[in-house]
């Protein structure tokens, strides 16, 4: 069974520019997380999907990020405009019941 | 404040060198508590979840405890390839299922 499937796994952009990530989460797993670790701390939560729509969206920074999950299945993260502070490693990460979820490896962004 | 405390923030043991790891945490309401394994450069790999005070799993060389403030991971004569960041994060009992996390803590088994 594959794994949650994050794409890119790099990027780098300069302050002001758009990226996009995108995440697959494991076949069958409504549940679809975006979780943060930024530079020294801890890894925190952005937002919860349950199939197509936002359950909790409370630890989204800004307005500048948008999450979308197309029909219930991948999703994606969108940073616009990319600030220098959003540099960081995103993870996405899917359960079937909502208690023990599986992560991806990651998107790792450097904003310069 | 729900907060998640992990300690120590790095540990050094020689291979088969016994030790444990201490996730304290101070929640509204614990529904569940989560260890996971980070290696560099990868995502969190899952390794338990506990639901009560008193519960234990174990998985080869680890053992994971719970009671009602803290959790421990002991590891059992460790070997290097246990080497990773170990990570305790908590899931509250709310509307929500966000999860809180400590900063880990970074093991280094040396051969």
């Amino acid at each position: 069974e594959a794994g949650v499937t994050q794409f890119p796994s790099h990027s780098v952009i300069e302050k002001g520019q758009t990226v996009t990530l995108r995440c697959d989460p494991i076949s069958g797993h409504d549940n679809l997380y975006w979780y943060r670790r930024v530079m020294g701390k801890e890894i925190k939560f952005l937002l919860h999907f349950v199939k197509e729509s936002k359950q909790d969206e409370s630890g989204m920074p800004n307005n500048r990020f948008l999450a979308e999950r197309t029909g219930g299945t991948y999703s994606t993260l969108k940073v616009q405009p990319a600030e220098l502070e959003d540099s960081g490693v995103y993870f996405c990460a899917s359960s079937r019941s909502g208690n023990t979820i599986y992560f991806g490896e990651g998107s790792w962004l450097t904003v310069v | 404040e729900d907060q998640v405390t992990q300690s120590p923030e790095a540990l050094r043991l020689q291979e088969g060198e016994s030790s444990s790891l201490n996730c304290s945490y101070t929640v509204s309401g614990l529904r569940g508590l989560f260890w996971y394994r980070q290696d560099p450069g990868k995502g969190p790999e899952f390794l338990f979840t506990l639901y009560s005070a008193g519960e234990e799993k174990e998985k080869e060389r680890l053992k994971a405890t719970l009671t009602k403030k803290e959790s421990f991971l002991h590891i059992t004569a460790p070997k290097p390839e246990d080497s990773a960041t170990y990570l305790c994060a908590v899931l509250l009992v709310s509307g929500t299922y966000k999860y809180i996390f400590g900063t880990g803590t970074r093991l280094k088994v040396l051969a």
